[in-house]
């Protein structure tokens, strides 16, 4: 699987749209980017993923840039509940296993 | 809605005991993964299993065995327990091939003592 590269950490203000980068140069033609998150103590909880084009859902919305080597992940209106660490992982499937990396603590503030 | 379970959220063991670790699924997943987590070294995955009675190593084995009787049944296995096995230990499960992603349990936090 593609090595990815983010932030270690991103602060936002609540009721701000959060973006976190990801970046995924080596990323090849038939991977997924994945993201996920982890609340304090929690086991991480998947978010959303794509393969080429945007993606939204309830939770997030998931751009892609159109060489695939870069991604962002939006939560359009953070809350003091979003506050984790998001993981971005590529993957050819969800059934791969899969390597987490450092990820981003995103710590939103009142 | 849908669940990982795991049979403990807390467990405290001694030195050389033989531990088991106990994950449950009822979202019929064909795989399913155990990780650690410790500060400093995120998720590191031990074992996983695409079937029933298939196991596969992932990064870091040493110490541990797994068990899959079942579909819905994977447990991790401390031959015995060490105090750097003093952990998080986090199972999850998916379906084969792109669909969604991983479902993970909420986590056992193991002390050996």
């Amino acid at each position: 699987d593609a090595k990815t590269t983010q932030p270690p950490s991103m602060d936002c203000a609540e009721g701000r749209a959060a973006n976190l980068p990801c970046n995924h140069s080596t990323i090849s033609g038939n991977e997924y980017v994945y993201w996920y998150r982890q609340i304090h103590s929690q086991g991480p909880q998947y978010i959303i993923h794509g393969l080429k084009n945007n993606e939204t859902n309830e939770m997030a919305s998931l751009i892609i840039t159109e060489d695939r080597k870069s991604s962002t992940l939006i939560l359009p209106h953070a809350t003091l509940r979003d506050t984790a660490v998001y993981y971005c992982i590529v993957t050819q499937y969800a059934g791969n296993m899969l390597t987490f990396g450092g990820g981003t603590r995103l710590m939103v503030k009142p | 809605d849908v669940k990982v379970t795991q049979s403990s959220r807390y467990l405290v063991k001694r030195t050389g005991e033989k531990v088991f670790l106990e994950c449950v699924q009822d979202m019929d997943h064909e795989n399913m993964f155990w990780y650690r987590q410790d500060p400093g070294l995120g998720l590191r995955l031990i074992y996983f299993s695409y079937d029933v009675k298939m196991k596969e190593k992932g990064d870091i084995p040493e110490g541990y065995s797994v068990s899959r009787e079942k579909k819905e049944r994977f447990s991790l296995i401390l031959e015995s327990a060490s105090t750097n096995q003093t952990s998080m230990y986090l199972c999850a499960s998916s379906f084969e091939g792109a669909v969604g992603g991983y479902t993970f349990g909420s986590g056992t936090r193991l002390t050996v003592v």
